[in-house]
């Protein structure tokens, strides 16, 4: 399958520090990406849909001037988490979408980055 | 996009078959019946995806009834490896949404 890489895989900051997470499509063209997070023992929850070029769309819920999102290229994706509180430690893991996969656009996930917010 | 049910865990012996069921008795015409899983701390791993007919690949067999409304994944050989949780989730054809995780079904490989 299509491989997704992120970066860093663990991050640890201090509070009121901003933090950008990575998501890379390795061997695909991804004019969509998505970002979730993932709470212990939850199951993943969609933040948000990041289109290349244009504006992210956001879940209800989800404060879109907290998680700046940024797709400028076919293959890359950014999030950061800006002024990040100990609330904010989660599990953060992106998908894209390949379009090549047939019948309808399989996503497939990178391995997640684990912040810590001290 | 319909909704699914699981079971919240099931056990599997070591080599055998792990047998995973899925309802989805609300899936539309357009809609794929989609497998992934998550081992602990990683992000989810494409399985396999199907419309109508069943599906094999390397990994595992998907068997959709004819009615469509359930489907069982089929792990054929279970490792100890294959322990994680496994999501069951429709998707509209297309799939230009995020994905909408259930609890999914926490299967155990038993040595």
């Amino acid at each position: 399958g299509a491989v997704v890489s992120q970066h860093p895989s663990r991050v640890i900051c201090k509070s009121g520090t901003s933090v950008k997470i990575e998501c890379r499509s390795l061997d695909f063209q991804a004019t969509t990406m998505f970002w979730y997070r993932q709470f212990p023992k939850q199951s993943l929850m969609l933040m948000a849909t990041s289109n290349e070029g244009s504006k992210a769309t956001y879940e209800q819920g989800v404060e879109k001037d907290k998680f700046l999102i940024n797709h400028a290229s076919l293959t890359l994706s950014t999030l950061t988490v800006t002024s990040a509180h100990p609330e904010d430690s989660s599990f953060y893991i992106c998908s894209a979408r390949d379009p090549a996969s047939g019948g309808t656009d399989t996503q497939y996930f990178g391995p997640g980055t684990r912040l810590t917010v001290l | 996009d319909a909704k699914t049910t699981q079971p919240t865990s099931m056990d599997c012996a070591e080599g055998r078959a792990a047998n995973l069921p899925c309802n989805h008795s609300t899936i539309s015409g357009n809609e794929y019946v989609y497998w992934y899983r998550q081992i602990h701390s990683q992000g989810p791993q494409y399985i396999i995806h199907g419309l109508k007919n069943n599906e094999t690949n390397e990994m595992a067999s998907l068997i959709i009834t004819e009615d469509r409304k359930s489907s069982t994944l089929i792990l054929p050989h279970a490792t100890l490896r294959d322990t994680a949780v496994y999501y069951c989730i429709v998707i509209s054809g297309g799939g230009a949404d995020g994905l909408t995780f259930g609890k999914g079904t926490h299967l155990i490989i038993q040595p």
